[in-house]
């Protein structure tokens, strides 16, 4: 079935620097990848939905500048945390339309810690 | 905008009991249902959808769900649940029919424990 990688799966860093989230669809073409954002003991946020070759679509709320999302081609998706802070400590989930059904494809998560 | 809620946190059962978590969406069109499962140190994994006909859908490992339009529900049930199946729950649903992928919204999940 669809897959998709999500690396790395856990990263710690240092307030201030940036983080880099990459999501690979393997043998399928995911021309659209949505990046959820999912705090302890809650629900899966969704952040944006990124489209090949187009800007990102950010949810209300959601600071762009902050949360950069490159889609640059069909089987990759990245997600950056710029100037990163404790407060965006957290569990990142890209997701992407597995082929067909609108079955959706999950990554296995990347749990940032940012001190 | 769709919503989802799960009414229930934490569901404690012992094994061989039924299974029965609630769910109950708001939206005003037609609606995609999901049911997804994350067990304990794995990623998210599709347990069963609903986007047309018959409402009561079947999914993996003896999961059921069923749709009903009137009440906006779409409870996910068991007859027997086993030790293997603590996990926890998000219910999902997006919109249906607007043609591309639409995005998923969850509700806050029920994480199940089942006792041996």
């Amino acid at each position: 079935g669809a897959v998709v990688s999500q690396h790395p799966s856990r990263v710690i860093c240092k307030s201030g620097t940036s983080v880099k989230i990459e999501c690979r669809s393997l043998d399928f073409q995911a021309t659209t990848m949505f990046w959820y954002r999912q705090f302890p003991k809650q629900s899966l946020m969704l952040m944006a939905t990124s489209n090949e070759g187009s800007k990102a679509t950010y949810e209300q709320g959601v600071e762009k500048d902050k949360f950069l999302i490159n889609h640059a081609s069909l089987t990759l998706s990245t997600l950056t945390v710029t100037s990163a802070h404790p407060e965006d400590s957290s569990f990142y989930i890209c997701s992407a339309p597995g082929a067909g059904n609108y079955g959706y494809t999950f990554g296995s998560g990347t749990r940032l810690t940012v001190v | 905008a769709q919503s989802v809620s799960q009414h229930n946190h934490h569901v404690i059962l012992s094994e061989a009991a039924s299974l029965e978590l609630g769910c109950n969406y708001s939206y005003g069109g037609t609606v995609n249902l999901f049911w997804y499962v994350q067990y304990p140190g794995q990623h998210l994994q599709l347990l069963l959808k609903y986007f047309s006909g018959d409402p009561l859908v079947k999914g993996i490992k003896g999961f059921e769900a069923e749709f009903i339009k009137s009440k906006f529900s779409f409870n996910l049930r068991k007859p027997s649940v086993q030790w293997s199946d603590t996990a926890e729950y998000f219910c999902a649903v997006n919109a249906a029919g607007s043609g591309g992928y639409q995005k998923v919204t969850f509700g806050t999940g029920t994480k199940l424990q089942v006792i041996p």
